[in-house]
């Protein structure tokens, strides 16, 4: 059962346009939202993160929006660029305890065309 | 500030046999986390340290994965013996505040 959902597998933009990434959860418990992209041979690298708390958070060229009645979220990136280019990963945790291990989506390949 | 560093970056060996893999975390992170990352996948959570004691290890094969992490510092990642099916990506990451981990490059395992 997943917990977190990438529905689409690859995206793909024009250089400059605004791509926007989606990822819908069902675990209520979850209070804290990341995004990491991950170039070939690498581990993933942090992006941009919210807490349940608030709806929008904004860094730079990346902005992540909470819809917590809809369970989703979502990374929007403007202007896109060509180093851009990678895999991005939804990312959640939540539930306390101390225990604050991710739970990951499947990731979205997105290609930024010149 | 250097990152989390873990090797060897690739492994193949046979099923059955073992193998074990090392991450040196972010100097001065207590938290520490192995995942395990199957191609086409995300990464999956195996286990979660703070400092040398287990947070979380409900998702780690215990009849044939161990993980330890002695001195609250480096740790080490051990299968014994390795299935078909272990083949992937094991990452470790780091993390001060929790929230924010910091992966490292990750050890590509094979098994034949």
């Amino acid at each position: 059962d997943q917990q977190v959902k990438q529905n689409s597998p690859s995206l793909s933009v024009q250089e400059g346009r605004i791509s926007i990434l989606n990822c819908d959860y069902t675990n209520s418990m979850f209070d804290y939202f990341l995004w990491y992209k991950k170039y070939p041979a690498e581990g993933p690298t942090f992006l941009i993160s919210i807490s349940s708390i608030k709806d929008k958070n904004e860094d730079g060229r990346f902005t992540v929006f909470l819809n917590k009645s809809a369970k989703h979220l979502s990374l929007h990136i403007v202007p896109s660029q060509p180093g851009d280019s990678a895999v991005y990963f939804c990312a959640a945790s939540g539930g306390g305890g101390g225990a604050d291990g991710l739970t990951f989506g499947k990731g979205t390949h997105l290609i930024i065309q010149p | 500030e250097a990152g989390v560093a873990q090797s060897p970056r690739y492994k193949i060996i046979e099923k059955r046999q073992s193998v074990a893999f090392w991450c040196n975390p972010i100097s001065g992170h207590a938290t520490l986390y192995w995942y395990q990352q199957i191609l086409g996948q995300g990464p999956k959570l195996l286990i979660q340290f703070q400092n040398n004691g287990v947070v979380d290890d409900s998702q780690l094969p215990k009849d044939r994965f161990s993980a330890e992490r002695l001195k609250g510092v480096d740790s080490t990642l051990k299968i014994q013996p390795a299935k078909l099916e272990d083949s992937a990506v094991y990452l470790c990451a780091s993390s001060v505040r929790g929230n924010e981990q910091f992966f490292g490059p990750g050890t590509r395992l094979t098994v034949l």
